[in-house]
Protein backbone atom coordinates (compact mmCIF):
# COMPACT_ATOMS: atom_id res chain seq x y z
CA UNK A 1 0.00 0.00 0.00
CA UNK A 2 1.61 3.14 -1.12
CA UNK A 3 1.50 5.50 1.54
CA UNK A 4 2.93 9.49 1.67
CA UNK A 5 3.63 10.72 4.95
CA UNK A 6 4.84 14.56 5.55
CA UNK A 7 6.70 16.02 8.45
CA UNK A 8 4.38 17.90 10.97
CA UNK A 9 3.46 21.13 11.19
CA UNK A 10 5.65 24.28 11.41
CA UNK A 11 5.47 28.10 12.79
CA UNK A 12 8.19 30.41 11.37
CA UNK A 13 8.85 33.67 11.47
CA UNK A 14 9.02 36.01 7.78
CA UNK A 15 12.06 36.07 6.77
CA UNK A 16 13.11 32.49 7.59
CA UNK A 17 12.87 29.08 5.71
CA UNK A 18 10.99 25.83 6.10
CA UNK A 19 11.86 22.21 5.16
CA UNK A 20 8.99 19.81 4.60
CA UNK A 21 9.66 16.34 3.85
CA UNK A 22 7.50 13.79 2.22
CA UNK A 23 8.56 9.68 3.14
CA UNK A 24 7.06 7.34 0.46
CA UNK A 25 6.47 4.18 1.57
CA UNK A 26 4.71 0.90 -0.50
CA UNK A 27 6.18 2.12 -4.17
CA UNK A 28 9.43 2.13 -6.12
CA UNK A 29 10.37 5.65 -5.05
CA UNK A 30 12.89 6.27 -7.41
CA UNK A 31 10.12 5.57 -10.73
CA UNK A 32 7.97 8.40 -9.77
CA UNK A 33 8.23 11.37 -10.10
CA UNK A 34 7.41 13.78 -6.51
CA UNK A 35 5.33 17.42 -7.13
CA UNK A 36 4.33 19.51 -4.49
CA UNK A 37 1.34 21.72 -4.30
CA UNK A 38 0.54 24.22 -1.73
CA UNK A 39 -3.36 25.64 -0.55
CA UNK A 40 -3.86 29.09 1.57
CA UNK A 41 -6.50 29.17 3.39
CA UNK A 42 -9.83 29.05 2.10
CA UNK A 43 -7.90 29.03 -1.53
CA UNK A 44 -7.27 26.83 -4.58
CA UNK A 45 -4.80 24.23 -4.90
CA UNK A 46 -0.95 25.67 -6.53
CA UNK A 47 1.72 23.58 -8.10
CA UNK A 48 5.14 24.76 -6.81
CA UNK A 49 7.21 22.13 -8.81
CA UNK A 50 8.76 18.80 -8.37
CA UNK A 51 11.75 16.02 -8.58
CA UNK A 52 12.19 12.38 -10.32
CA UNK A 53 14.39 11.00 -7.77
CA UNK A 54 16.37 8.72 -10.30
CA UNK A 55 17.06 11.71 -12.24
CA UNK A 56 17.68 14.40 -9.03
CA UNK A 57 16.65 17.29 -11.06
CA UNK A 58 14.09 19.18 -9.61
CA UNK A 59 11.57 21.81 -11.81
CA UNK A 60 9.95 24.53 -10.22
CA UNK A 61 6.78 26.88 -11.16
CA UNK A 62 8.59 30.34 -12.26
CA UNK A 63 6.05 32.08 -8.83
CA UNK A 64 8.72 30.32 -6.77
CA UNK A 65 11.94 30.46 -8.98
CA UNK A 66 15.00 31.01 -6.86
CA UNK A 67 12.77 30.72 -3.53
CA UNK A 68 12.02 26.91 -3.40
CA UNK A 69 14.68 23.87 -3.56
CA UNK A 70 13.47 20.44 -3.70
CA UNK A 71 15.46 17.09 -3.36
CA UNK A 72 15.12 13.74 -3.04
CA UNK A 73 16.57 11.20 -0.72
CA UNK A 74 16.62 7.89 -2.51
CA UNK A 75 18.33 5.92 0.18
CA UNK A 76 15.41 6.85 2.35
CA UNK A 77 12.80 7.29 -0.20
CA UNK A 78 12.16 11.00 1.29
CA UNK A 79 11.44 14.15 -0.74
CA UNK A 80 11.96 17.81 0.81
CA UNK A 81 10.70 20.82 -0.04
CA UNK A 82 12.55 24.01 1.13
CA UNK A 83 10.87 27.59 0.82
CA UNK A 84 13.02 30.92 1.94
CA UNK A 85 12.50 33.81 2.75
CA UNK A 86 8.61 33.59 3.99
CA UNK A 87 6.45 36.04 4.29
CA UNK A 88 3.18 36.00 5.68
CA UNK A 89 1.53 34.81 2.15
CA UNK A 90 3.25 31.51 2.75
CA UNK A 91 0.74 30.35 5.24
CA UNK A 92 -0.35 27.45 3.64
CA UNK A 93 -1.10 23.47 3.76
CA UNK A 94 1.57 22.29 1.64
CA UNK A 95 1.35 18.61 -0.06
CA UNK A 96 3.39 16.32 -1.76
CA UNK A 97 2.38 13.84 -4.47
CA UNK A 98 2.96 11.10 -6.29
CA UNK A 99 3.36 10.86 -9.82
CA UNK A 100 4.04 8.46 -12.58
CA UNK A 101 4.15 10.09 -16.41
CA UNK A 102 1.27 12.11 -16.35
CA UNK A 103 -0.61 10.84 -13.45
CA UNK A 104 -1.34 12.32 -10.07
CA UNK A 105 -2.22 9.12 -7.68
CA UNK A 106 -1.25 9.48 -4.37
CA UNK A 107 -0.98 12.49 -2.19
CA UNK A 108 0.27 13.43 1.18
CA UNK A 109 -1.60 13.74 4.30
CA UNK A 110 -0.70 17.77 4.24
CA UNK A 111 1.80 19.70 6.49
CA UNK A 112 0.08 23.28 7.68
CA UNK A 113 3.20 26.04 7.54
CA UNK A 114 2.12 29.14 9.32
CA UNK A 115 4.30 32.08 9.32
CA UNK A 116 3.72 34.38 11.84
CA UNK A 117 5.25 36.97 13.86
CA UNK B 1 0.45 34.08 -16.82
CA UNK B 2 -1.50 31.05 -18.26
CA UNK B 3 -4.92 30.81 -16.77
CA UNK B 4 -6.86 27.48 -16.05
CA UNK B 5 -10.67 28.48 -15.86
CA UNK B 6 -13.42 26.39 -13.93
CA UNK B 7 -16.64 26.80 -13.05
CA UNK B 8 -16.89 28.47 -9.59
CA UNK B 9 -20.01 26.94 -8.50
CA UNK B 10 -22.32 24.45 -9.39
CA UNK B 11 -25.07 22.78 -7.97
CA UNK B 12 -26.88 19.02 -8.98
CA UNK B 13 -29.61 17.53 -7.55
CA UNK B 14 -29.21 13.36 -6.59
CA UNK B 15 -29.17 11.12 -8.81
CA UNK B 16 -28.62 13.92 -11.37
CA UNK B 17 -25.73 14.12 -14.02
CA UNK B 18 -23.42 17.28 -14.19
CA UNK B 19 -20.23 18.20 -16.29
CA UNK B 20 -17.55 20.54 -14.81
CA UNK B 21 -15.55 21.92 -17.71
CA UNK B 22 -11.64 22.93 -17.68
CA UNK B 23 -10.29 25.63 -20.34
CA UNK B 24 -7.01 27.47 -20.89
CA UNK B 25 -6.17 30.52 -21.73
CA UNK B 26 -3.72 29.19 -23.89
CA UNK B 27 -6.34 27.87 -26.56
CA UNK B 28 -8.03 24.61 -26.98
CA UNK B 29 -7.73 21.57 -24.32
CA UNK B 30 -5.69 18.97 -26.05
CA UNK B 31 -4.62 15.88 -24.73
CA UNK B 32 -1.12 16.87 -24.75
CA UNK B 33 -2.25 18.36 -22.15
CA UNK B 34 -2.66 15.43 -19.92
CA UNK B 35 -6.03 16.65 -17.73
CA UNK B 36 -6.06 15.66 -14.09
CA UNK B 37 -8.57 15.68 -11.93
CA UNK B 38 -8.90 16.08 -8.16
CA UNK B 39 -11.72 15.86 -5.41
CA UNK B 40 -11.37 17.19 -2.25
CA UNK B 41 -13.38 17.79 0.50
CA UNK B 42 -13.54 19.87 3.64
CA UNK B 43 -9.85 19.14 6.04
CA UNK B 44 -8.80 16.38 3.53
CA UNK B 45 -5.99 16.11 0.84
CA UNK B 46 -7.62 16.10 -2.78
CA UNK B 47 -8.06 12.59 -3.88
CA UNK B 48 -7.13 11.90 -7.25
CA UNK B 49 -9.95 10.73 -10.16
CA UNK B 50 -8.81 11.04 -13.65
CA UNK B 51 -5.28 11.33 -15.39
CA UNK B 52 -4.70 11.85 -18.80
CA UNK B 53 -8.15 13.27 -19.95
CA UNK B 54 -10.01 10.12 -19.14
CA UNK B 55 -7.80 7.21 -17.25
CA UNK B 56 -9.28 6.05 -14.15
CA UNK B 57 -7.62 5.12 -11.07
CA UNK B 58 -8.26 1.63 -9.25
CA UNK B 59 -10.32 3.59 -6.52
CA UNK B 60 -12.40 6.16 -8.81
CA UNK B 61 -16.20 5.25 -8.57
CA UNK B 62 -17.60 4.21 -11.96
CA UNK B 63 -19.95 7.61 -12.29
CA UNK B 64 -16.87 9.99 -12.53
CA UNK B 65 -15.77 9.98 -16.44
CA UNK B 66 -13.12 12.71 -18.23
CA UNK B 67 -12.98 13.56 -21.65
CA UNK B 68 -12.81 16.47 -23.84
CA UNK B 69 -15.64 18.79 -24.87
CA UNK B 70 -15.72 21.72 -26.94
CA UNK B 71 -12.14 22.37 -26.87
CA UNK B 72 -12.35 22.05 -22.76
CA UNK B 73 -11.23 19.05 -20.45
CA UNK B 74 -14.51 17.63 -18.81
CA UNK B 75 -15.31 15.70 -15.73
CA UNK B 76 -18.99 14.20 -15.37
CA UNK B 77 -20.42 12.78 -12.76
CA UNK B 78 -23.61 10.64 -13.40
CA UNK B 79 -25.80 9.06 -10.98
CA UNK B 80 -24.52 11.63 -8.42
CA UNK B 81 -24.18 10.99 -5.10
CA UNK B 82 -24.25 13.16 -1.60
CA UNK B 83 -20.95 11.96 -1.12
CA UNK B 84 -20.10 13.95 -4.48
CA UNK B 85 -20.47 16.81 -2.31
CA UNK B 86 -16.72 18.79 -2.80
CA UNK B 87 -14.55 21.07 -4.35
CA UNK B 88 -12.92 19.97 -8.08
CA UNK B 89 -9.53 21.21 -9.36
CA UNK B 90 -8.60 20.49 -12.92
CA UNK B 91 -4.57 19.93 -13.68
CA UNK B 92 -3.33 20.88 -16.96
CA UNK B 93 0.45 20.39 -18.48
CA UNK B 94 2.52 23.32 -20.01
CA UNK B 95 5.53 21.27 -21.11
CA UNK B 96 7.33 21.11 -17.74
CA UNK B 97 4.86 22.99 -15.36
CA UNK B 98 1.41 22.23 -14.59
CA UNK B 99 -1.22 24.82 -13.24
CA UNK B 100 -4.50 24.07 -11.63
CA UNK B 101 -7.57 25.38 -12.15
CA UNK B 102 -9.38 27.55 -9.09
CA UNK B 103 -11.92 24.67 -8.61
CA UNK B 104 -15.44 24.44 -8.67
CA UNK B 105 -17.20 23.70 -5.73
CA UNK B 106 -19.87 21.47 -6.49
CA UNK B 107 -23.37 21.30 -4.10
CA UNK B 108 -25.85 18.09 -4.39
CA UNK B 109 -29.15 19.48 -3.14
Amino acid sequence: QVQLVQSGAEVKKPGSSVKVSCKASGGTFSSYAIRWVRQAPGQGLEWMGGIIPIFGTANYAQEFQGRVTITADESTSTAYMELNSLTFEDTAVYYCARVLGAAFDYWGQGTLVTVSS
Amino acid sequence: QTVVTQEPSLTVSPGGTVTLTCASSTGAVTNDYYPNWFQQKPGQAPRALIYSTSDKHSWTPARFSGSLLGGKAALTLSGVQPEDEADYYCLLYYGGAWVFGAGTKLTVL
